[in-house]
């Protein structure tokens, strides 16, 4: 699977979007773009993924560029519960075998402050 | 909504004892995974399970075992446990090729 770089940390103010980035430059063409948080010691949860559209959900969207060599990650409107680790990852499509494991990286963690 | 299930939420062993955890996968759910995550680090993969044959294995020790059962739940087996082996352990499980995945809560395991 391929390496994504994310931004250790940062924060946003309290009812503002927040845009968390991340760099996939080795991004194959049949691996898409996930995107986990983990909240303090619970399990990660997912947000969204995406191939090479945009998507949105009632969570966040997913802005992935033409060349799909970076995404973003929009929380419109963050709260205080928002803050946690996000975890941007890439896999392949095959859901059995050895390439259907998620492997996380470092995470950037997201300060939502009042 | 059904979630992932896991037991116990916490677990205290002494060393060289032997622990087993349990997870429940989401109904219909195919596939199950088993990560570990030590104080301040990020999740890694142990090993995953599909139709009850195991699909992958990650950097699991040899000291742990596992297998999936024909209801489908998991089983993490740990012998000979270490102070090193103190870390959250989190199942997951998914159906479908581009799904995500649904994790637990977590079994807090801690080694005195």
């Amino acid at each position: 699977d391929a390496k994504t770089t994310q931004p250790p940390s940062m924060d946003c103010a309290e009812g503002r979007a927040a845009n968390l980035p991340c760099n996939h430059s080795t991004i194959s063409g049949n691996e898409y773009v996930y995107w986990y948080r983990q909240i303090h010691s619970q399990g990660p949860q997912y947000i969204i993924h995406g191939l090479k559209n945009n998507e949105t959900n009632e969570m966040a969207s997913l802005i992935i560029t033409e060349d799909r060599k970076s995404s973003t990650l929009i929380l419109p409107h963050a709260t205080l519960r928002d803050t946690a680790v996000y975890y941007c990852i890439v896999r392949v499509a095959i859901h059995t075998g050895a390439n259907s494991k998620l492997t996380f990286g470092k995470g950037i963690t997201l300060s939502v402050r009042p | 909504a059904a979630g992932v299930i896991q037991s116990p939420r916490h677990l205290i062993k002494e060393k060289r004892e032997t622990a087993t955890l349990k997870c429940y996968p989401i109904p219909r759910h195919d596939t199950v995974y088993w990560y570990q995550q030590g104080p301040g680090q990020d999740p890694q993969f142990l090993i995953s399970f599909y139709e009850k044959m195991q699909s992958d294995k990650g950097s699991i020790p040899d000291r742990f075992s596992a297998q999936q059962f024909s209801d489908y739940h998991s089983e993490l087996n740990m012998s000979s446990l270490e102070l090193g082996d103190s870390a959250l352990y989190f199942c997951a499980s998914s159906i479908g090729a581009t799904g995500g995945y649904t994790f637990g809560s977590g079994t807090r395991l801690t080694v005195v």
